[in-house]
Parts: structure tokens; C-alpha cells; sequence
């Protein structure tokens, strides 16, 4: 069974304090790994995905990089407007489970001005 | 915003109600997907939808009933819910099955008295 832990839970940091969240996960075959955004009480909003070891991708602070056993979502420079929950997914090669994504229990990250 | 919207936003309803929740996604995408997102708990999926009509149920009580009339409508429906049922409700959709991004909705969150 696929699995997904993310740490720290929580995460303060002060404006221009950068800093990373960590995505450790166990699955049958990686066809994807996913992060997420999301704001309380809406739903998740899309950032990257990643599908091999080494892959990177970037947009705006955000920096998301992929091993064989984890993620990380490093954040740079991180602005208050960066507050929020972190989500990541992963999805298996188990093609009878379908498009089925596993998510970890997120981090919560609040930055303070 | 997201291409996929769902109403009613909140919901109040005592354990003899029944009730429907409404998902619509305008991208033009072939799957759609419900979730439960408990507190403290990550996101669990409940149902698969296809073109191909293929429905995944994830071991969720019977007490919950999905439809998908068409490819861009799904619903879900309530009937004797149980206090810890109350959650946040996704609807989620992605080009198609087995591919890989899903885009969320704005949730419903649903309190059961």
C-alpha cells in the first residue's frame, strides 16, 4: 500500500526566512509525485508535478526536487501570502487502482511579516 | 480559480436528512473523483468516475451515493449520515483515466447534527 508522510506538520517562519518541507513516501512503481496548496477552507490548488529521481521544477519562491524516497518543497524567501497548508500525492503503477492519488497529512506553513 | 465548482459550499443536516452535494467541472476532462478530508486526517478518496462508466469504492458506507450523469456533472448523495461524517467534501477532475493531474473544487463542508 502506498504511503506519505510529510514533516514538519508545522512550520512559522519569518518573512525572508527560507526554508523546506519534506515528503517521504513508499509506493509500487512512481508514475507521479504531486504538490499541493491550500488555503483554509477551500480546496486544493495545483503546483508541480514531478515523475523521475533528480526532476526539479520551480515557480515563483517555490522549488520542488524528487529522490527515489522523498520530495522536498523548498520555499525562498518566503512572503506572508505563502501561508498555507502543503499537500503531497503521490500515485502508483497499480493501473487497477486507477488515477488514485495518496496524499500525506500536509504542513502547515504560516509566515509572519 | 479552478475550472470546477461545488455546491451548496456549506451544509447542515441532521442524521435522518437526505441530502445532495453538486460538482461541475468546465476543462473539458473525462474523470472525476470525490474526496473526504477529515480533521487531522489526509485526504481519503471515495469514488472514481470514467467515460467508461468504472466506479471505485474505496470501502465507503453505503450511506453514501454517487451519480454521474454526464462527464462534467457528479453528485453525491446523503442519506442517515452519522455525526463523524462531517467533513470537507472534494470533487476533483483530470483529463482522463490514468492521467495524472487532478484539479480540485472548492469543497463542501458538511456538518452532521
Amino acid at each position: 500500500e502506498d504511503q506519505v508522510t510529510q514533516s514538519p506538520e508545522a512550520l512559522r517562519l519569518q518573512e525572508g526566512e527560507s526554508s523546506s518541507l519534506n515528503c517521504s513516501y513508499t509506493v509500487s512503481g512512481l508514475r507521479g509525485l504531486f504538490w499541493y496548496r491550500q488555503d483554509p477552507g477551500k480546496g486544493p490548488e495545483f503546483l508541480f508535478t514531478l515523475y523521475s529521481a533528480g526532476e526539479e521544477k520551480e515557480k515563483e519562491r517555490l522549488k520542488a526536487t524528487l529522490t527515489k524516497k522523498e520530495s522536498f518543497l523548498h520555499i525562498t524567501a518566503p512572503k506572508p501570502e505563502d501561508s498555507a497548508t502543503y499537500l503531497c500525492a503521490v500515485q502508483g503503477s497499480d493501473r487497477a487502482a486507477g488515477n488514485k492519488l495518496t496524499f500525506g497529512g500536509g504542513t502547515r506553513v504560516l509566515v509572519k511579516p | 480559480e479552478t475550472g470546477v465548482t461545488q455546491t451548496p459550499r456549506h451544509l447542515v443536516m441532521g442524521m435522518t436528512n437526505k441530502k445532495s452535494l453538486k460538482c461541475e467541472q468546465h476543462l473539458g476532462h473525462n474523470a472525476m473523483y470525490w474526496y473526504k478530508q477529515s480533521a487531522k486526517k489526509p485526504l481519503e478518496l471515495m469514488f472514481v468516475y470514467s467515460l467508461e462508466e468504472r466506479v471505485e469504492n474505496n470501502s465507503v458506507p453505503s450511506r453514501f451515493s454517487p451519480e454521474c450523469p454526464n462527464s462534467s456533472h457528479l453528485f453525491l448523495h446523503l442519506h442517515t449520515l452519522q455525526p463523524e461524517d462531517s467533513a470537507l467534501y472534494l470533487c476533483a477532475s483530470s483529463r482522463g483515466w490514468g492521467t495524472d493531474t487532478q484539479y480540485f473544487g472548492p469543497g463542501t463542508r458538511l456538518t452532521v447534527l
